[in-house]
């Protein structure tokens, strides 16, 4: 069974430019999660879809992120315009049950 | 404040050593308290986990000790070995039926065991 999938691994962009993240969950898992750890800091929830409706938006940090996850399949995460502050790893999750979560390798940003 | 504190944040033990690493909590709504292991490059995996119904838990060479009435709780690695040199997390959730189960985590700790 293939795990839970993120694109691109690596970003370098500009501050102000548009960034967009991908998260491919394990097939057949209705939860998903994106969370970001910020260097030396701890990991944080961003927020979680069932299928496609979003359930809880409370992470995220304002409104230069949109998260989205068509046909309840895979999710992009996009941050427009990226900031310095927004540097961190984005990682994705996704769950059947909500207990356990299988997180993705994570997709490394930097504003520079 | 839903906060989970995680100490320390580095640890040094020697192979064959016992790795001991805390957490405490202070929202008593969580109900599920996962420990995930992170090794460099990869996403962080799911370790072994507990309910506050239960005081202990024990997968092989890891156990979670639980003190509910304290709110904390703690990872125990036996035999430590250099494989199992990596960040380890604390998390805790809220699973219950109309909660999004979203992961709480600590602050991280760096396990490095000398051979």
């Amino acid at each position: 069974e293939a795990g839970v999938t993120q694109f691109p691994s690596h970003s370098v962009i500009e501050k102000g430019q548009t960034v967009t993240l991908r998260c491919d969950p394990i097939s057949g898992h209705d939860n998903l999660y994106w969370y970001r750890r910020v260097m030396g800091k701890e990991i944080k929830f961003l927020l979680h879809f069932v299928k496609e409706s979003k359930q809880d938006e409370s992470g995220m940090p304002n409104n230069r992120f949109l998260a989205e996850r068509t046909g309840g399949t895979y999710s992009t995460l996009k941050v427009q315009p990226a900031e310095l502050e927004d540097s961190g790893v984005y990682f994705c999750a996704s769950s059947q049950d909500r207990r356990e979560q299988f997180f993705g390798p994570g997709t490394r940003l930097t504003v520079l | 404040q839903q906060q989970v504190k995680q100490s320390p944040q580095s640890l040094i033990v020697q192979k064959g050593g016992i790795s001991i690493i805390n957490c405490a909590y202070e929202n008593t709504a969580f109900d599920y308290f996962p420990w995930y292991q992170q090794f460099p490059g990869k996403g962080p995996a799911l370790l072994i986990a507990i309910r506050p119904d239960v005081s202990e838990k024990k997968e092989g060479r890891f156990t979670i000790s639980f003190n509910k009435s304290a709110k904390q709780f703690s990872l125990h690695i036996m035999d430590s070995q250099p494989g199992d040199s990596a960040t380890y997390f604390c998390a805790a959730s809220n699973v219950g039926s109309s909660n999004t189960g979203k992961l709480i985590f600590g602050q991280g700790t760096t396990l490095q065991v000398k051979p």
